[in-house]
């Protein structure tokens, strides 16, 4: 049972365009979530993460949507830089507000392409 | 400063033999946790140590297990290797708060991960 899911394997963007990447999940228990971008050969590294009690939160150029009725995130990028290119996770936990210990559940990733 | 180091970052077993991987956190986080990443797929969530306790467990089996050492540093363990085990094994550390609710701990930074062959 896959309880977050990234339904888009792959997204390809123009440098300086916006890219947009989402996020579903089904477990309402959920309250805190996520982004994490991977290079290969390196662990994922954290992006932004936005609590339940919050729909919006930017950070530079990122920006994470939460719609909890629609149980769906995104991940704005504005503008997208060929640096970008990577692969992007979704993650969830549920407790307290935080990584619940840090147990997170990860989507399948999406795999961002920026052409210059 | 030194960020989460896993070691070995390479390496190749056959079936039924058993495999540990190391993991030494960033200095001041005392949380601990392992994911498996096979390939094409997102890291599933296998254990989580704070203070030498083990918090969580994922839906794995028995073959494997995990500790946690008195200096926070962590080793996950599996025994009776078998092809299905091939993956990438990532460690992260994270601080842990204290809030009105309890307990909670903030963004998980992970290591490069060990990659792990089994033939």
């Amino acid at each position: 049972d896959q309880q977050v899911k990234q339904n888009s394997p792959s997204l390809s963007v123009q440098e300086g365009r916006i890219s947009i990447l989402n996020c579903d999940y089904t477990n309402s228990m959920f309250d805190y979530f996520l982004w994490y971008k991977k290079y290969p050969a390196e662990g994922p590294t954290f992006l932004i993460s936005i609590s339940s009690i919050k729909d919006k939160n930017e950070d530079g150029r990122f920006t994470v949507f939460l719609n909890k009725s629609a149980k769906h995130l995104s991940l704005h990028i504005v503008p997208s830089q060929p640096g970008d290119s990577a692969v992007y996770f979704c993650a969830a936990s549920a407790g307290a507000g935080g990584t619940s210990y840090g147990k997170l559940t990860f989507g399948q990733g999406t795999i961002l392409t920026v052409h210059p | 400063d030194a960020g989460v180091t896993q070691s070995p970052t390479h390496l190749i077993k056959t079936r039924g033999q058993h495999v540990t991987l190391r993991c030494s956190p960033i200095s001041g986080h005392k949380s601990v946790s392992w994911y498996q990443q096979v390939l094409g797929q997102g890291p599933q969530f296998i254990f989580q140590y704070y203070e030498k306790e083990e918090r969580g467990r994922g839906n794995f089996p028995d073959r494997f297990s995990a500790r946690q050492f008195p200096n926070y540093s962590s080793e996950l363990n599996v025994n009776a290797l078998l092809l299905g085990d091939s993956a990438l094994y990532l460690c992260a550390s994270s601080l842990v708060y204290k809030g009105l609710a309890g307990e909670y701990t903030g963004e998980l930074f992970f290591g490069e991960g060990s990659r792990l062959t089994v033939l």
